[in-house]
């Protein structure tokens, strides 16, 4: 148990309206991810923090936005959720053993409709 | 642009038997590979990594092989048991980033 929080864990809402979740860390760590999973893709990265204030974009990042302004918290928004954006989000950490490794989050099951 | 390949979709064996998953990458720059396992309504869980620098580690009934100029690894699970029923992973890391494959289910029959 890595000390990750995810928050909602499950949401409906509808296309057009603007969808905020929340990733909570209780350990401190620098790094933090956030992920979509879909069927047939794994899991693809979105964005990703540094550090507080620094984010950068991940391999799927349009149409989301993140803001890390604590350490403790990374926040995902979709500006403005289209059906596309229905998916389950997972926020991971970075540890520092074994190296490279991350740790997930029990997930958000997003639905756009 | 598919960096991190799982060409099994799904995977069935006897308990007991050996279950062997498969992962192929493109991409040399990967420096740690991992294999996570996910039960469904939760996250995916760290299994088991291995370092490039290395062509096996073995933790329990967990073996990951790398080969590094085939640009492939494996999981090896001796024996497989029903509780690792779930779907696999496979990881590369690379600097900040990691690439998933798309999964294999394994299922482990009674």
């Amino acid at each position: 148990d890595a000390g990750i929080t995810q928050s909602p864990r499950h949401k409906v809402t509808e296309t057009g309206t603007p969808v905020t979740l929340r990733c909570h860390q209780t350990e401190n760590h620098r790094y933090m991810y956030w992920y979509r999973q879909d069927p047939g893709h794994g899991l693809r990265l979105i964005h990703y923090s540094y550090g507080v204030k620094d984010t950068d974009k991940g391999e799927v990042s349009d149409g989301y936005s993140v803001s890390r302004s604590k350490t403790e918290d990374f926040l995902l928004t979709l500006e403005s959720a289209t059906s596309s954006q229905t998916s389950v989000y997972f926020c991971a950490i970075r540890a520092g053993t074994p190296v490279g490794t991350q740790y997930f989050g029990p997930g958000t099951r997003l639905t756009v409709l | 642009d598919q960096q991190v390949k799982q060409n099994s979709p799904s995977l069935s064996v006897q308990e007991g038997r050996i279950s062997i998953l498969n992962c192929d990458y493109t991409n040399s720059m990967f420096d740690y590979f991992l294999w996570y396992k996910k039960y469904p309504a939760e996250g995916p869980t760290f299994l088991i990594s291995i370092s490039s620098i290395k062509d096996k580690n073995e933790d329990g009934r967990f073996t990951v092989f790398l080969n590094k100029s085939a640009k492939h690894l494996s999981l090896h699970i001796v024996p497989s048991q029903p509780g690792d029923s779930a779907v696999y992973f496979c990881a590369a890391s690379a600097r900040d980033r990691m690439r998933f494959g798309a999964g294999t289910r394994l299922t482990v029959k009674p």
